[in-house]
């Protein structure tokens, strides 16, 4: 069955120190990639794609992305987080034929000072 | 800001009750796509108009419909409401029908008692 997997739920980090959260996803081709950011009672607003080519992916707020086809994975990351990268990060993925997203059960972000 | 609004942001609905949330899309955005987020899990797919015609659905009953107008601006709405549906709406424009970038509206907060 076709699925987004994020396996940590919530994940504490002080500010400064870097942050990678991970998601796997399970389809039968290469999708495509989406990294999502939604703040507490807001929408969501992307980060980062992957589509193809250059399978490390840069995006907005100092994040990045790399996609690795043989671990079916699509981590992000971030060298040093910011008080204001606390929220809730989604995975998700799209296959090239269809039309909707399918997003990953998300990923809490604390920011401790 | 996405460009997208969603109204009204807020809303609380008895059981058995109808409800209609509006989207305005991002200008020259041609699909619109909306998501249920129940409280603590990720958007899930509810249908996609593209044209103002419906263009996929997820897995949700029929009382769930929409409607897409000559302006793009789009309506969900819901008949005969069940608790279970207390979530956040979200409602993403496309430029194009396919796999581009979705633009996420702020949501509406359903509440049903």
């Amino acid at each position: 069955a076709q699925s987004v997997t994020q396996p940590d739920i919530h994940i504490t980090v002080s500010e400064g120190a870097s942050l990678e959260l991970r998601c796997n996803y399970s389809y039968g081709a290469t999708p495509y990639l989406f990294w999502y950011v939604q703040s507490p009672g807001q929408g969501l607003q992307l980060l980062l794609k992957y589509f193809s080519g250059d399978t490390l992916v840069q995006g907005i707020k100092g994040f990045e992305a790399e996609f690795k086809r043989s671990q079916s994975s699509f981590n992000l990351r971030k060298p040093s987080v910011h008080w204001s990268d606390a929220a809730e990060y989604f995975c998700a993925v799209a296959l090239s034929n269809d039309y909707k997203l399918s997003f990953g059960a998300g990923t809490t972000v604390t920011v401790r000072a | 800001e996405t460009g997208v609004t969603q109204s009204p942001t807020h809303l609380i609905k008895t059981r058995g009750q109808q409800v209609t949330l509006r989207c305005s899309s991002q200008s020259g955005h041609n699909t619109v796509s909306w998501y249920q987020q129940a409280l603590g899990q990720g958007p899930q797919f509810i249908f996609q108009y593209y044209r103002e015609e419906e263009n996929g659905r997820g897995n949700f009953p029929p009382r769930f419909s929409g409607l897409q107008f000559p302006n793009y601006s789009s309506e969900l709405n819901v008949n005969a409401l069940e608790l279970d549906d207390s979530a956040l709406y979200l409602c993403a424009s496309s430029e194009r029908l396919g796999n581009t970038e979705a633009f996420f509206g702020q949501g509406t907060r359903l509440t049903v008692v």
